[in-house]
């Protein structure tokens, strides 16, 4: 089962910063959070990802809370083509030692002119 | 730099028959990956593998196999097709687990 909870949807108007919060309180100490997005009925696309410091690179910043149980996507700059559902995803090991993705039902976010 | 290339990208079958799915990556990636959505669903792993000649079972394995006699190829085969495998199917690959994925352009399966 996900590990983790968002809002199945959130609007955001172009040019404002889209925050799009997760909850994965059952998280353990050296799981890591991941963010995808998929458009339309696209693969999904690779955002970024973290365990517990912020991250930053050219798409968004992940802030995750000192207890680790919630963390936040912002895209700085919301753009009509980051219209997409985003998921946050926490990565879990498996029995053969690697690790595996659970994903959620992820949001909706529509970006409005 | 084709990324990861996945064919058909749409397929009707008929219930029994049988099918493969394509999908082969050119960036040297060990780890493979497939994974299905239903409609307005996230995506559940089926299979993964972490370089030629390993798979293992993901959450919904059961009415498909997988091979990876090549670190590129990694086709996923329906035996007997059910209407239950009505799906996007997606193949992914990573250079290690710990990397984000990129991910194929997906597969339109419908079993009728």
């Amino acid at each position: 089962d996900a590990k983790t909870t968002q809002p199945p949807s959130m609007d955001c108007a172009e040019g404002r910063a889209a925050n799009l919060p997760c909850n994965h309180s059952t998280i353990s100490g050296n799981e890591y959070v991941y963010w995808y997005r998929q458009i339309h009925s696209q693969g999904p696309q690779y955002i970024i990802h973290g365990l517990k410091n912020n991250e930053t690179n050219e798409m968004a910043s992940l802030i995750i809370t000192e207890d680790r149980k919630s963390s936040t996507l912002i895209l700085p700059h919301a753009t009509l083509r980051d219209t997409a559902v985003y998921y946050c995803i926490v990565r879990v090991p498996t029995t053969s030692g690697t690790y595996k993705y659970i994903f959620g039902t992820g949001t909706r976010l529509k970006v409005l002119a | 730099n084709a990324g990861v290339t996945q064919t058909p990208k749409f397929r009707i079958l008929k219930i029994g028959q049988s099918m493969t799915l394509q999908c082969t990556q050119d960036m040297n990636h060990n780890y493979m990956y497939w994974y299905r959505q239903d409609p307005g669903m996230g995506l559940k792993l089926i299979y993964y593998s972490v370089g030629a000649g390993i798979t293992d079972k993901g959450e919904v394995p059961n009415g498909y196999n997988v091979s990876r006699s090549t670190t590129e190829d990694f086709p996923l085969r329906l035996e007997l097709a059910a209407p239950s495998q009505t799906s996007v199917y997606f193949c992914a690959s990573s250079i290690y687990s710990g990397y984000g994925y990129t991910f194929g352009s997906g597969t339109r399966l419908t079993v009728v």
